[in-house]
């Protein structure tokens, strides 16, 4: 079955250290993209990318970093300059980059701070 | 920019109950417009989504019409169950406001007690 995995489900960060969220689809989707959901928040959008080797800043980009080598592989990196990083991060795809397109969202991650 | 207000939660129902979710939208251009629903621990997946003025979208008895004449895409069920308690969460894409990426709402969790 075709989808979205997500992983680890549950992810605990020390301070100070760079922790790394795994995003892979298996849909042939050329866009992928990067959500942190807080309660009572909505979706807020970190980082997206269009295609292959190339990604754009969201909205609350500053404390993350991504990467885009492959194209079922999009890894959000939330590093120690992040110093709220706890959430539950979400992560999407869509066929293409057009309006109306649906977003597809694996299960999410949900980074606590220890 | 483009801007989605959904009416705040939580809604709680009895099974059977007529639900409405009230979403208005701002948006330069003509959007498209979705409705997303998240089950507890779980990722967004879509449920309904229209693309012009006065399309319905509808899916497992989900119901919004697009209206632009004032600016709505409220979801209605006719008899909802305990297996619709989720967020349902309200968004629109306009590439006119500068972005095709989905504006979401703050979502809205609907509790139905049997």
């Amino acid at each position: 079955d075709g989808g979205i995995t997500q992983s680890p489900k549950y992810l605990f960060r020390k301070e100070g250290q760079n922790v790394t969220l795994s995003c892979e689809q298996n849909l042939n989707h050329d866009a992928m993209y990067w959500y942190r959901q807080d309660p009572g928040q909505g979706l807020r959008l970190i980082y997206y990318s269009q295609i292959v080797n190339d990604f754009q800043k969201g909205d609350i980009a500053e404390g993350y970093s991504v990467s885009r080598e492959k194209k079922e592989s999009f890894p959000l990196t939330v590093t120690s300059a992040q110093k709220n990083p706890t959430a539950f991060y979400l992560c999407a795809s869509s066929i293409g980059s057009g309006q109306g397109e649906t977003q597809y969202f694996g299960p999410g991650t949900r980074l606590l701070v220890l | 920019g483009n801007s989605v207000t959904q009416m705040e939660g939580p809604v709680t129902l009895s099974e059977e109950a007529f639900l409405t979710i009230n979403c208005t939208y701002t948006a330069t251009g003509y959007p498209s417009l979705f409705w997303y629903v998240q089950y507890p621990g779980e990722g967004l997946q879509l449920l309904l989504k229209a693309t012009k003025a006065d399309d319905k979208g509808s899916n497992k008895g989900f119901e919004a019409t697009y209206r632009k004449e004032t600016t709505s895409f409220h979801l209605e069920k006719g008899s909802v169950q305990v297996s619709d308690s989720a967020v349902y969460f309200c968004a629109l894409s306009d590439p006119s406001g500068g972005s095709y990426i989905p504006t979401f709402g703050r979502g809205t969790s609907l509790i139905v007690h049997p």
